[in-house]
């Protein structure tokens, strides 16, 4: 079984500044893949990044990255420069890399960035 | 820049009644997904779907739920008879390959 933990159910940052938003995860599987989604309020799911377990090199993605530390197994996002838009509820997610295409989704933490 | 379309973007339908949500995944992905979220709560797996098969299945999946690729380009969910409980905001997502899913807008659906 797989299971995805977001420990801050909210954060706030200011804009311009870096924010990091935290997700462990728990797994069986010897190889696995980590995704981040962005859900603002009008409710889409947007794919912001993702890391498969054996990657050499931590994901980036604009002006976002993944701090992959796998003996900790953990997988936070980083997002430098904080802008408005970046105001929502961003999810932590895993799926093995084989077998069971599955979704697994952490509960998530709402970001609200000031200026 | 391809994306994921669903219909409707809200539904509103009587506790008993059939409803059919609508998506159309990107046009050469091979993998489709539904997923549902009750407002509040995380977002939960459905179905996976493949080679026009269920590939995978929750178990909140059961006999009420199923899919269908009818033509090629059209994924549908279809709940047969709803319940209060299945209130919710259904996302169809799809991918190219297992490591990605891109994710509709998703359908809000209230049943009354």
């Amino acid at each position: 079984a797989q299971k995805i933990t977001q420990t801050q159910p909210g954060m706030f940052v200011q804009e311009k500044e870096a924010v990091t938003l935290d997700c462990t995860y728990d797994t069986s599987d010897p190889s696995y893949g980590l995704f981040w989604y962005k859900q603002p309020s009008s409710g889409e799911m947007i794919f912001l990044i993702y890391q498969g377990s054996y990657d050499q090199q931590n994901a980036t993605e604009g002006r976002y990255s993944l701090n992959f530390q796998k003996a900790r197994k953990s997988a936070n996002l980083v997002i430098s420069a904080s802008q408005l838009g970046d105001s929502a509820m961003y999810f932590c997610a895993m799926r093995p890399r084989t077998g069971r295409r599955a979704l697994t989704f952490g509960s998530g933490t709402r970001l609200q960035v000031q200026p | 820049e391809p994306e994921v379309t669903q219909t409707p973007s809200h539904q509103v339908t009587q506790m008993g009644q059939e409803v059919i949500l609508r998506c159309v995944p990107i046009s050469n992905h091979l993998y489709f997904y539904w997923y549902r979220q009750i407002l509040g709560q995380k977002v939960e797996f459905l179905v996976s779907f493949y080679n026009n098969e269920i590939s995978e299945k929750s178990e909140i999946f059961d006999d009420q739920f199923s899919v269908e690729r009818p033509d090629g380009s059209n994924f549908t969910l279809k709940i047969r008879s709803t319940k209060l409980e299945d209130s919710a905001m259904y996302f169809c997502a799809s991918g190219q390959d297992p490591a990605t899913q891109y994710f509709g807008p998703g359908t809000r659906l209230t049943v009354t």
